[in-house]
């Protein structure tokens, strides 16, 4: 079983509406989570950290439920230069990180 | 610039033959690590680095070997590629700083194309 798990999508969105991704994990003891984006064949890059109460980063909203296990990305009023995939991380302790296999996204004019 | 490089960006090569993906940061970082991405398979951990001469593997580190001899750069070696090796390959680093290496930013290098034949 992996240990992080992510809906490849493709999902395809217009301009202005809400989107979100859930990324399931399957090891409990895991301790950090993060967002992080990649535009094509380009490198990955942080887009939020996810923190147990819930956190806000502008059009950005980055939950965690640990009784379910997984976390969400809500990405509201979507940009076309949202279009990326957006990659679900997950840290188990230790020094060791787990990547999802990403989800894709293309916002649409 | 704060950055982390990779050197070379693009490698085609023959079974067999050992070649090394360097891998250097100018952020004075503790923490370093290499990552593969196939399709399908998403990024996966071969072997990270939290400080000079110490080294742990990863998810999937056969087959390769790596060194961290300076703190700003950390080589990846293959002293025998084969085809499933043929990957995109990134260089990560992080501080430690803010809580932790397993709490903290990575920075990704910008990617090595490997292909073996």
């Amino acid at each position: 079983r992996k240990e992080v798990e992510q809906d490849p999508g493709p999902f395809n969105v217009p301009e202005g509406a809400t989107v979100a991704f859930n990324c399931t994990y399957s090891n409990s003891a895991s301790q950090s989570f993060f967002w992080y984006r990649q535009d094509c064949r380009k490198e990955p890059k942080l887009l939020m950290s996810v923190y147990s109460s819930g956190n806000e980063d502008g059009r950005f909203t980055a939950q965690l439920n640990r009784a379910s296990q997984y976390i969400s990305l809500l990405i509201r009023d979507s940009k076309l230069s949202d279009s990326a995939t957006y990659l679900c991380v997950v840290n188990i302790g230790g020094n060791q990180f787990y990547f999802g296999t990403g989800t894709s996204l293309t916002v649409i004019p | 610039e704060a950055q982390v490089t990779q050197n070379p960006r693009y490698l085609i090569t023959v079974t067999g033959k050992k070649l090394t993906v360097t891998c250097s940061q100018n952020m004075n970082h503790e923490y370093m690590s290499w990552y593969r991405q196939d399709p399908g398979l998403g990024l996966r951990q071969i072997y990270y680095s939290m400080n000079v001469e110490v080294t742990d593997k990863g998810d999937v580190p056969e087959g390769y070997k790596v060194s961290r001899k300076e703190k700003r750069n950390f080589p990846l070696i293959l002293e025998s590629p084969s085809p499933n090796q043929t990957s995109l390959y990134f260089c990560a680093s992080s501080s430690g700083l803010a809580g932790g290496f397993s709490t903290d930013t990575q920075y990704f290098g910008p990617g090595t194309r490997l292909t073996v034949l």
